[in-house]
């Protein structure tokens, strides 16, 4: 079946570390693929998403391109901030009206003043 | 974008008692919603899909006369805890998707529900 598997955290970094969160996923077909970000407190986010291969997401700093051939969708940031402290997951959907996202268990960022 | 509501944001409640809890999509008309249930330090699990106008879909293990599932329209689920128990307590979040031209799966969340039996 479909799955994500993204590297497990607690991820802990200095302000304006380069952050890199790996995620790769398997799937039959082609998938959607998706950031979503959950602050302390909050509910989900939408981060970042790319629908093709080797397109690229990006939003507040935050990148990730649809890697078909290694069946990747890495997640960076090239110098984080205090307040990117947060729970990131990685998700699919296959592009079908009515199919659910597949998440990712989730690594927690901590970044440090 | 698009807005997901829930409530109600949190609960407490003895076990043995019931408990809903809404889904409503704000700005925009859901045939499908989903339920996940989320425990602390873990990611969202899918627990059924909501259709509106038909019975809703249980993934595997999950209890459909435990957790009731009711599509009432286009823009409200709500889910049912019947007879809780301290193990069903757990963040509740729903997701409906909105059609994005041929895109069909951009998801919006509601913010969740916290739920705690005691």
């Amino acid at each position: 079946g479909n799955s994500v598997t993204q590297m497990e955290g607690p991820v802990t970094l200095s302000e304006e570390a380069f952050l890199t969160i790996n995620c790769t996923y398997t799937a039959t077909g082609y998938p959607s693929l998706f950031w979503y970000v959950q602050y302390p407190g909050e509910g989900l986010q939408l981060l970042l998403k790319a629908t093709k291969a080797d397109d690229k997401g990006s939003n507040k700093g935050f990148e990730a391109t649809y890697r078909k051939e290694t069946t990747s969708f890495h997640l960076e940031k090239g110098s984080v901030q205090v307040s990117d402290s947060a729970v990131y997951f990685c998700a699919l959907t296959m592009n079908q009206a009515g199919t659910a996202l597949i998440f990712g268990k989730g690594t927690t960022l901590s970044v440090s003043s | 974008g698009a807005v997901v509501s829930q409530h109600p944001s949190w609960v407490i409640c003895k076990s043995g008692t019931s408990v809903k809890i809404e889904c409503r999509s704000l700005d925009f008309q859901a045939t499908t919603m989903f339920w996940y249930r989320q425990f602390p330090k873990q990611s969202l699990m899918l627990m059924a899909t909501s259709n509106e106008g038909s019975k809703a879909t249980y993934e595997q293990g999950v209890e459909k006369d435990k957790f009731l599932i009711n599509h009432a329209s286009l823009t409200l689920s709500t889910l049912t805890v019947t007879s809780a128990h301290p193990e069903d307590s757990s963040f509740y979040i729903c997701s409906a998707p909105r059609a994005q031209g041929a895109y069909y799966n951009e998801q919006f969340f509601g913010p969740g529900t916290r739920l705690t039996v005691l």
